[in-house]
């Protein structure tokens, strides 16, 4: 079975102060990780996924298969960033359902 | 514009009252999904379809039916509501369920059944 944890319910840090959303992951085969975010009133939207390698934002996130984490990060927290953060897991099976974590959310005060 | 629309965005309804709310999508996806989002428990897979007349369980589908009849809509139908389907829902769609494509995401219906 897939499953995905957000330890923190909520992250609280100041405006310019680095940031690390953590994520961990059960499954057995190899995986595709997904960052999701939701701002305000917005819908759900992808932030990132680990194949593509990229920064969005300032954020990025590494994929590591020995701790089978996928932490997401910026160096400079902006007040803008404040959202609620789903990480979320896709196995190579034939529903193709993501696995969400229940998601942690960011405050960034100023 | 590309886009997942859902109908209603909010709804209060009764015990055993049926209900259904619409998912549409204009980005002609394969794969459309629908999730349930409640506190401290993420979001939860109810039913999935891979394409038109192929329709399946997700994680919780129970109390739930969903149809695809056509590509870009995907209704979900509480045949019979109870309150612990109070939840938020949420539509999603992608390319195809052959790969691990972004999902595409409604707004949401916030759902409440007294």
């Amino acid at each position: 079975a897939q499953r995905v944890t957000q330890p923190e319910k909520l992250l609280s840090v100041f405006k310019g102060a680095p940031v690390e959303l953590k994520c961990n992951y059960s499954y057995s085969g190899s995986p595709e990780l997904f960052w999701y975010v939701q701002y305000s009133r917005q819908r759900l939207q992808l932030l990132l996924r680990h194949i593509s390698r990229e920064s969005i934002k300032g954020f990025t996130a590494d994929l590591n298969k020995g701790e089978t984490s996928f932490h997401l990060k910026k160096p400079f927290a902006q007040e803008e960033d404040s959202a609620m953060y789903y990480c979320a897991l896709s196995g190579y099976t034939g529903r193709r359902a993501l696995t969400f974590g229940s998601g942690t959310r960011l405050q960034v005060q100023p | 514009e590309a886009q997942v629309t859902q109908n209603p965005r909010y709804l209060i309804t009764v015990t055993g009252k049926k209900l259904t709310v619409t998912c549409s999508q204009n980005m002609n996806h394969e794969y459309m999904s629908w999730y349930r989002q409640d506190p401290g428990l993420g979001l939860r897979q109810i039913y999935y379809s891979m394409n038109v007349e192929v329709t399946d369980k997700g994680d919780v589908p129970e109390g739930y039916k969903v149809s695809r009849k056509e590509k870009r809509n995907f209704p979900l139908i509480l045949e019979s509501p109870s309150p612990n389907q109070t939840s938020l829902y949420f539509c999603a769609s992608s390319l195809s369920g052959g790969a691990p494509y972004e999902q595409y995401f409604g707004p949401g219906t916030r759902l409440t059944v007294t």
